[in-house]
């Protein structure tokens, strides 16, 4: 089945110490985005691709990166990681951004700590 | 700006009632979509239902609808016959049709069913 994956699906870092999630899909989809969910919250947007286009949201710390090597993986890097950026890091992707049925198609998700 | 609105926290539902979750969204575009989510206690962003706003027939999914309704600006979730499984956070969310808009969120409703 086309499909949206996320590893490791838990992660447990250091304080400070450089952290990548990855994500990968089948669905050969044009756009990959890149969210971040604190508990009982909304899905942040922090970046998303169109094809090899990197578009970052105005207020996403320069601590996070991202990577997209080819259509079917990104890369999320947290350079230095702070206990404020433990939280669900969620990987999507769309087939357009914008236009009809534009819905986008989530990973597991990565559960982030920081110690 | 767009905005979405989700009025409800939480909610308790019996099993086997209906249940309605309310969104109401403010955009200036004039084609937009409108879209729900499921997100179980795993942490997985599932994909419900997709509503244009020039759909003149209220979007069905097998036990969800979507109750549009274009001059109040409301885009309410309905679940027929809830079950157990529905126990999840629900989220609203909208995306313009330019190539530009990305899919914004509501604050989400929690929903938990009564056995």
């Amino acid at each position: 089945d086309a499909m949206v994956i996320q590893n490791p699906r838990y992660q447990v870092t250091q304080f400070g110490k450089p952290v990548t999630l990855s994500c990968s899909q089948t669905l050969n989809h044009n756009v990959m985005y890149w969210y971040q969910q604190k508990s009982s919250q909304a899905p942040k947007l922090l970046f998303h691709y169109y094809d090899k286009d990197f578009n970052n949201e105005a207020d996403t710390p320069d601590n996070f990166q991202s990577r997209r090597p080819n259509t079917s993986f990104c890369f999320l890097d947290i350079r230095s990681p702070g206990l404020g950026d433990a939280a669900m890091y969620l990987c999507a992707t769309s087939r357009v951004i914008g236009g009809r049925n534009n819905e986008q198609f989530f990973g597991p998700g990565t559960r982030l700590t920081v110690l | 700006a767009q905005k979405i609105t989700q009025t409800q926290p939480g909610m308790f539902v019996q099993e086997k009632e209906a249940v309605t979750l309310d969104c109401t969204y403010d955009t200036s575009d004039q084609s937009y979509g409108l879209f729900w989510y499921k997100q179980p206690s795993s942490g997985e962003m599932i994909f419900l239902i997709y509503q244009g706003s020039y759909d003149e027939q209220n979007a069905t999914e097998g036990r969800y609808s979507l109750n549009f309704q274009k001059a109040r600006k409301s885009a309410n979730l309905v679940i027929s016959a809830s079950q157990l499984g529905d126990s999840a956070m629900y989220f609203c969310a909208m995306s313009g049709y330019s190539s530009a808009s990305k899919i914004i969120f509501g604050s989400g409703t929690r929903l938990s069913i009564r056995p």
